[in-house]
């Protein structure tokens, strides 16, 4: 079976300091990545999303950039973190199409300070 | 172009009382539509989906929606609140042939006992 793993599960840390999230699937092949980022009583920001090793997709200008060296890998990163950071980060697979609903990790959680 | 529009950021119900939580949609094409729980500090959980078959859909935990074209709405109910229910509940659409989700804002659940 596919399963999805995410870590750290919390992270604190100091504004201006640099990021590394990541994400890994297991079970299958060439899936489709998501990073998305919740903020604080609000809903689903896609950040990133990729359809293949090396190709990434950004949604919303800012902060953070997003790699794929591996096929089941997704990394989002920062040189330099910012306050407005802090959020709950999710990442996701899903099969080609989207049409079987996407799996999400359990999440980190990033406070900068 | 897709979307949700998720009526209703917070409700609240008695613990016994029927849970109906808003979602309407907007779609070019014939939408999947989902509907994902979320419990605290925890990532998505797909509740249930629709993807063209019967317009009557069962999830998990008791849930259910239905898939109305004529009012373009996909609202997700449960005869009878459990205080487990309590939880953020986000309504998202795909086309068949897309590789994104377009999630609505949320609607965060109370339970009361």
């Amino acid at each position: 079976s596919q399963t999805i793993h995410q870590w750290p599960a919390t992270l604190v840390q100091p504004v201006g300091s640099p990021l590394s999230l990541e994400c890994t699937v297991e079970g299958t092949s060439n899936p489709n990545l998501y990073w998305y980022r919740q903020a604080a009583g609000r809903g689903l920001q896609l950040l990133f999303y990729s359809v293949g090793i090396g190709q990434i997709s950004s949604e919303v200008p800012q902060n953070l950039s997003a790699s794929r060296p591996q096929d089941r890998q997704f990394i989002l990163s920062s040189k330099k973190l910012l306050l407005s950071d802090s959020g709950f980060y999710l990442c996701a697979w899903s099969v080609e199409g989207s049409r079987y609903g996407y799996t999400f990790g359990s999440g980190t959680r990033l406070t900068v300070v | 172009a897709q979307s949700v529009t998720q009526l209703g950021s917070h409700v609240s119900v008695s613990e016994g009382a029927l849970v109906l939580l808003r979602c309407n949609y907007s779609s070019s094409v014939p939408p999947y539509l989902f509907w994902y729980v979320q419990y605290p500090n925890q990532g998505l959980q797909l509740l249930l989906k629709y993807t063209s078959a019967a317009t009557l859909v069962k999830g998990i935990n008791g849930f259910e929606a239905e898939f109305k074209k004529s009012e373009t709405s996909f609202h997700l109910t449960k005869p009878s609140a459990h205080m487990r229910d309590a939880a953020e509940y986000f309504c998202a659409v795909t086309r068949s042939t897309g590789n994104q989700f377009y999630f609505g804002t949320g609607t965060s659940l109370t339970v009361i006992p």
